[in-house]
């Protein structure tokens, strides 16, 4: 079993949709979560850490389920600008180590 | 502006050439990682390093090789031994600094021709 599974996609969703995405670890350990985006032949950046509590920054939401081991993204309100591969990424603390899931691609079609 | 740099971005090689990617952080990690991304696929760690002196090697070390002589830097060398090394290679670091956050630098795009 992989470490960080992603479902690759790809997501096709009209614009002004919901989608959501999750993650699953298979490390209990694992203490810090995050979300990023890459977009086509660019590297990986940041789009949001996910917290224990749940986040959200503007039209994206990201939660953590401990019990299931899970995460996931929520983003509302499609644009066609958030047409990227999605991220998962995990680490332990005290490590170094940061899983990558192979990502989730989206696309937001007109 | 603080952030990782990586060079070149763009770089061909004939067969049976080493050659050297270089990355450059001003942020003040301490860490510091070498990716290999193929097309389609996930990120693969090569080489990391915690702390200046000192790396070890990631899940597809074989036929490449690290320094860190620096903080600031960790230059990746794509041996000959590499069989198949056109990729996508990422410089990231992360720190106490940045909530132990992982940033990425723009990438370098290498060809074997």
């Amino acid at each position: 079993r992989k470490e960080v599974e992603q479902d690759p996609g790809p997501f096709n969703v009209p614009e002004g949709a919901t989608v959501a995405f999750n993650c699953t670890y298979s490390n209990s350990a694992s203490q810090s979560f995050f979300w990023y985006r890459q977009d086509c032949r660019k590297e990986p950046k940041l789009l949001m850490s996910v917290y224990s509590s749940g986040n959200e920054d503007g039209r994206f939401t990201a939660q953590l389920n401990r019990a299931s081991q899970y995460i996931s993204l929520l983003i509302r309100d499609s644009k066609l600008s958030d047409s990227a591969t999605y991220l998962c990424v995990v680490t332990t603390s005290g490590t170094y180590k940061y899983i990558f899931g192979t990502g989730t691609r989206l696309k937001v079609l007109a | 502006d603080g952030g990782i740099t990586q060079s070149p971005k763009y770089l061909f090689r004939k067969e049976g050439q080493n050659v050297t990617l270089s990355c450059e952080q001003n942020l003040n990690h301490d860490a510091m990682y070498w990716y290999r991304q193929d097309p389609g696929q996930g990120l693969r760690l090569i080489y990391y390093s915690q702390i200046v002196n000192d790396f070890q090697k990631g899940d597809i070390a074989e036929g490449y090789s690290v320094s860190r002589e620096k903080k600031e830097s960790f230059p990746l060398t794509v041996t000959s031994a590499q069989k198949n090394p056109t990729a996508f290679y990422l410089c990231a670091s992360s720190g106490q600094s940045s909530g132990n956050t992982i940033y990425f630098g723009e990438g370098s795009w290498l060809t074997v021709v």
